[in-house]
């Protein structure tokens, strides 16, 4: 089973500023099997790429995701109110699938 | 629009069967080309994904939780199932049935379309 690990846990920041993200795999995912998912408090997450960096239906552009391998990265360009939530990684290159930790981004 | 809708009791006793359905609106499971799956959220692990099916019965199954999963397909009410045997208190969490966005693969995408999710709680 991949493990994925997610860093920072947490990330404060303030609306207008960058947010970072890794996503390190225990394993190679298979080039880029690699999806990021957005999760707001009693929602369901939203995907948000797949294939490391192909943008979902109705992403905007400042958010974008690079990677390949075991090492992966989601940034979020000029933080909105709206993108403040928990995100996570989850594979898609073997089974089980299988998701990262998840790291919150929160108002500093 | 595709929609999916998860349904199923709220509680249920230890050593049970959780059985939860999912139905789909707004696109038809048996001309579909995608797979169907369930995953799970509880504060304790996190996202875990269960199993995926595909409209050929085709299945996937997370082999921690492979003893005890059946998922099935009722095209004729365009509902995808949920069957967890023998539930203990660790089974516990909200369910989410969701869509692969790849075609014909649980490999090529992430999971295109939740449903709200279901909370299960386990208790006697």
């Amino acid at each position: 089973e991949i493990v994925l690990t997610q860093s920072p846990g947490t990330l404060s920041l303030s609306p207008g500023e960058r947010a970072t993200l890794s996503c390190r795999a225990s394993q190679n995912v298979g080039s880029s099997n690699l999806a990021w998912y957005q999760q707001k408090p009693g929602q369901a997450p939203r995907l948000l790429f797949y294939g490391a960096s192909s943008r979902a239906i109705g992403i905007p552009d400042r958010f974008s995701g690079s990677g390949s391998g075991t090492d992966f990265t989601l940034i979020i360009n000029r933080l909105e109110p709206e993108d403040f939530a928990v995100y996570y990684c989850q594979q898609h290159g073997s089974s089980p699938l299988t998701f990262g930790g998840g790291t919150k981004v929160e108002i500093k | 629009q595709l929609q999916l809708q998860e349904s199923g009791p709220g509680l249920v006793k230890p050593s049970e069967t959780l059985s939860l359905t999912c139905t789909v609106s707004g696109g038809s499971l048996s001309s579909s080309s995608y797979y169907w799956g369930w995953v799970r959220q509880s504060p304790g692990k996190g996202l875990e994904w269960i199993g995926s099916i595909y409209i050929t019965w085709s299945t996937y199954y997370n082999l921690s939780l492979k003893s005890r999963v059946t998922i099935s397909l009722d095209t004729s009410k365009n509902q995808f199932s949920l069957k967890l045997t023998s539930v203990t208190a660790a089974d516990a969490a909200v369910y989410y049935c969701a869509k692969h966005g790849g075609y014909s693969s649980i490999y090529t995408s992430g999971l295109d379309v939740w449903g709200q999710g279901t909370t299960v709680t386990v208790s006697s």
